[in-house]
């Protein structure tokens, strides 16, 4: 079946030791998207790209970086993790613009020691 | 990006219709609002989605007001499998989305 796949689910990084979680899709969706969700939250947009072009939320930290090296795969970098980025990091895709609805991966957990 | 209020929580008994509301009051023409809902420890799952005219799929009914200032996710006959975190949310042609803070469910027996 055509999915959305978080690798690792779970992952342990020490404070400020850079960390890097991926995302692949099998649904040539045009637009992946990343998402930071805390303990009773809603998930809180980072950033997406659509195709190539990169769109980075205002009140993202600098911490957060993005890479997209084709359709199928994204990764989110977080450069000196802290302890508050510990967080469940969800990966969504969505085919284009216009009125399609989001797929979202399992997410990953994400432990800061 | 309009932003979206909803109740904290709401209970609903197993077999009823479970009526979950979402203001949307600074939604402009252009967004549509969608209905997402993510149980324990998994990733959100879409629902449905509407722009002016009310929706109905397999899973929900979606009704939204004429001013489209307020929606109302309609699960005709809940079950235990219904308990969650239902997210009402904009999108705009962009691609953005914006998550609203949920309302927990509870279908209780």
């Amino acid at each position: 079946d055509a999915m959305v796949i978080q690798n690792p689910r779970y992952q342990v990084t020490q404070f400020g030791k850079p960390v890097t979680l991926s995302c692949s899709q099998t649904l040539n969706h045009n637009v992946m998207y990343w998402y930071q969700q805390k303990s009773s939250q809603a998930p809180k947009l980072l950033f997406h790209y659509y195709d190539k072009d990169f769109n980075n939320e205002a009140d993202t930290p600098d911490n957060f970086q993005s890479r997209r090296p084709n359709t199928s795969f994204c990764f989110l970098d977080i450069r000196s993790p802290g302890l508050g980025d510990a967080a469940m990091y969800l990966c969504a895709t969505s085919y284009g613009q216009g009125w399609y609805e989001q797929y979202f991966g399992p997410g990953t957990r994400l432990t800061v020691t | 990006d309009a932003k979206t209020t909803q109740p904290t929580s709401m209970d609903c008994a197993e077999g009823r219709a479970a009526n979950l509301p979402c203001n949307h009051s600074t939604i402009s023409g252009n967004e549509y609002v969608y209905w997402y809902r993510q149980i324990h420890s998994q990733g959100p799952q879409y629902i449905i989605h509407g722009l002016k005219n009310n929706e109905t799929n397999e899973m929900a009914s979606l009704i939204i007001t004429e001013d489209r200032k307020s929606s109302t996710l309609i699960l005709p006959h809940a079950t235990l499998r219904d308990t969650a975190v239902y997210y009402c949310t904009s999108k705009t042609s962009y691609d953005k989305v914006i998550f609203g803070p949920g309302t927990s469910l509870s279908v209780i027996p």
